[in-house]
């Protein structure tokens, strides 16, 4: 039981490359989320996932795109890095449900990007 | 407004030394609030719950205060190891898609 992983764990891009940060998660949790982390700003949603087949925007999503490719896997794809893009992107699951309110959110270890 | 705010400290504290943290949020339909803890560097992992009554688990007691919008975590005894960032959380409801949603932390640094 490997919980979330993320690939890669780092990565260095030049202004104007295009990536794809991978996440998976093998607990069969319905819900997936992307955050990005910077210096005095804390953990901002990106985008969210609550099932399978549905996306959402957070409270950052611009040059962002995501797919939710199954239940396991949550991809969030930069198409135009930026500089302004490094950062480091956890990717996070939950089991959701009306029920389930107090139920643990679960982190990747993390990526670290540099956009130049 | 941030919808979860934090005092960022940094709080430097001796060994031994109780401490508190306080985190306010502005939604009054958040539904769930936890503490999490977050190494230098490292993904954030949970810390404990906080329930409506308060809650305990060894030194660390959290409370929460539904009317004021308001949660706190006591952390008595500290440890060296007790050094690290830590992140009220609360949540939207399941219709909302039962996101969590972050304070940007408390920096904590236990000295000997």
């Amino acid at each position: 039981n490997a919980g979330v992983t993320q690939t890669p764990k780092f990565q260095v891009l030049k202004t104007g490359q295009s990536m794809t940060l991978q996440c998976a998660q093998d607990m069969n949790h319905n819900s997936m989320y992307w955050y990005r982390q910077d210096p005095g700003m804390g953990l901002r949603l990106i985008y969210y996932s609550a099932s399978e087949g549905t996306t959402d925007k957070g409270e950052v999503p611009n040059g962002y795109n995501v797919s939710r490719l199954n239940k396991r896997e949550f991809s969030l794809r930069l198409e135009s890095a930026a500089p302004s893009q490094t950062s480091v992107y956890f990717c996070a699951s939950r089991r959701t449900s009306a029920e389930a309110i107090q139920e643990t959110q679960y982190f990747g270890p993390g990526t670290r990007l540099l956009v130049l | 407004r941030k919808e979860v705010e934090q005092d960022p400290g940094p709080f430097n504290v001796p060994e031994g030394a109780t401490v508190a943290f306080n985190c306010t949020y502005s939604n009054s339909a958040s539904q769930s609030f936890f503490w999490y803890r977050q190494d230098c560097r490292k993904e954030p992992k949970l810390l404990m719950s906080v329930y409506s009554s308060g809650n305990e688990d060894g030194r660390f007691t959290a409370q929460l205060n539904r009317a004021s919008q308001y949660i706190s975590l006591l952390i008595r005894d500290s440890k060296l190891s007790d050094s690290a960032t830590y992140l009220c959380v609360v949540t939207t409801s399941y219709s909302q898609g039962g996101k969590l949603i972050f304070g940007q932390g408390t920096e904590l640094s236990v000295k000997p």
